[in-house]
């Protein structure tokens, strides 16, 4: 069965450092997301992307973040200048139509130094 | 503010008991109510609901959302220990969008 694929599995960064976390949603979907889990939190909205622009975005989701579909296959979260705050776990999804459940990958665990 | 409640936070049962798993919401522009199981790594999706009243099967595993009453529960029957997972309740806004709006989730341990 397809599925959504995330790399790195676990990225260590010093704080300040930018990190980009990969994703490859599965091929025919057409609706991708970020999320972002805190530790001991709930699973939180980051941003939504369709036909190649962001189609919304929470507050979480200021300058310091940013997303990129560079190719036909991948789907990336920069984060520059990383803060202690931003460690968490950032999952993507993706779905293909309107009606269909998203799909996640396994997520990016980041801890930020 | 919109809002998604799940109850118990967690819960231990011997193999072969039956539970039942509670989420209940305060969102606006609500579309539909899904449940995932997570393990170790990856939400995994069970059932999406839009209407009210009409159980969804898979399996042990049943699901039904009361849109009056704005809740809905997520029942496991005859549990065994791959059962064991946190289940994680998510609204899904209307709009071409959908984003998600989250529980907390419930964390089921099933003991042999």
């Amino acid at each position: 069965e397809p599925e959504v694929t995330q790399t790195p599995s676990h990225q260590v960064t010093q704080m300040g450092q930018e990190v980009i976390l990969r994703c490859v949603p599965i091929s025919n979907h057409l609706y991708f997301y970020w999320y972002r889990q805190i530790l001991g939190q709930k699973v939180e909205f980051l941003v939504s992307f369709y036909n190649n622009e962001i189609s919304e975005k929470s507050e979480i989701f200021d300058d310091q973040f940013s997303v990129e579909r560079p190719d036909g296959s991948n789907f990336t979260l920069k984060i520059r200048s990383t803060k202690l705050e931003d460690s968490a776990m950032y999952f993507c999804a993706s779905r293909w139509q309107v009606n269909q459940p998203q799909h996640f990958g396994d997520g990016t665990r980041l801890s930020i130094l | 503010e919109d809002k998604v409640v799940q109850s118990p936070l967690s819960l231990v049962v011997h193999e072969g008991d039956t539970v039942t798993l509670n989420c209940s919401y305060e969102v606006t522009n609500f579309r539909s109510l899904l449940w995932y199981k997570q393990e170790k790594k990856a939400p995994t999706f069970l059932f999406m609901l839009t209407s009210s009243g009409i159980e969804k099967k898979s399996g042990r595993l049943s699901s039904i959302l009361d849109k009056k009453e704005l809740f809905s529960i997520l029942n496991i029957t005859a549990t065994q220990t791959g059962d064991s997972a946190i289940y994680l309740c998510a609204v899904q806004y209307a709009g071409n969008n959908r984003k998600l709006i989250w529980g907390l989730g419930t964390s089921l341990a099933v003991n042999p």
